[in-house]
């Protein structure tokens, strides 16, 4: 089955730039989706179709895809950014739903 | 607006089954999958079944045969309910599930608040 490997922590201060990756074989070829999940909540959308935003999710979130990697950027780091962000791909193969093992985003 | 609206938190049996239930508003029922979603205490999120309103179920190989989802043929036609049930519970199905939507480019764009299951004899 597809996996998905994630850093277990990232830290960044305040202001500055968080890069929480994503890996995968040949995952530039899938399209990658990114869920941000504050303690005690329901996960939210934050990037779909690897670059999109949804509606309400500031522009300082970006994502990016391509060789065997990708990345959620968190532009102008917030205290309210904390949370653990998770990348998800469908995989044809199987026909699963496939997440990463999840990233805790510090923000120092 | 969209809204996955899920059932309160259960506490069963080792062996005994649960249904968890998903009400579904705001949007057009059929458009759209209903995916379920797992996680225990502590960890990530583990994907265990998707319901297709056109097609049947499709379930994560870890959950075959001890899984299900099925929907509510209410009449009210402003709400479907999708249900989930897991049978042989063991303490590892400690978790917390969610129900979510999926949309067209396999994203799940719509969450529910999550129903806390907790395993214990």
């Amino acid at each position: 089955s597809y996996v998905l490997t994630q850093p277990p922590s990232v830290s960044e201060a305040p202001g500055k730039t968080a890069r929480i990756t994503c890996g995968g074989n040949n995952l530039g070829d899938k399209t990658v989706h990114w869920y941000q999940q504050k303690p005690g909540q329901a996960p939210i959308l934050v990037i779909y179709y690897d670059t999109d935003r949804p509606s309400g999710i500031p522009e300082r979130f970006s994502g990016s895809n391509s060789g065997n990697t990708a990345t959620l950027t968190i532009s102008r780091v917030e205290a309210g950014d904390e949370a653990d962000y998770y990348c998800q791909v469908w995989d044809s193969d199987t026909y699963h739903w496939v997440f990463g093992g999840g990233t805790q985003l510090t923000v120092l | 607006q969209v809204q996955m609206v899920q059932s309160g938190a259960e506490v069963a049996k080792p062996g005994a089954s649960v249904k968890i239930s998903c009400e579904a508003s705001g949007y057009t029922f059929s458009n759209y999958y209903v995916h379920w979603v797992r996680q225990a205490p502590g960890q990530g999120l583990e994907w265990m079944a998707i319901f297709n309103p056109r097609d049947r179920p499709i379930y994560a190989e870890k959950f075959q045969g001890r899984v299900s989802l099925t929907r509510d043929t209410s009449t009210d036609t402003s709400t479907t309910t999708v249900y989930m049930e897991l049978r042989s519970l063991r303490s590892d199905d400690t978790a917390r599930y969610y129900c979510a939507r999926g949309a067209g480019g396999k994203e799940l764009d719509s969450w529910g608040q999550g129903t806390l299951v907790i395993v214990s004899s």
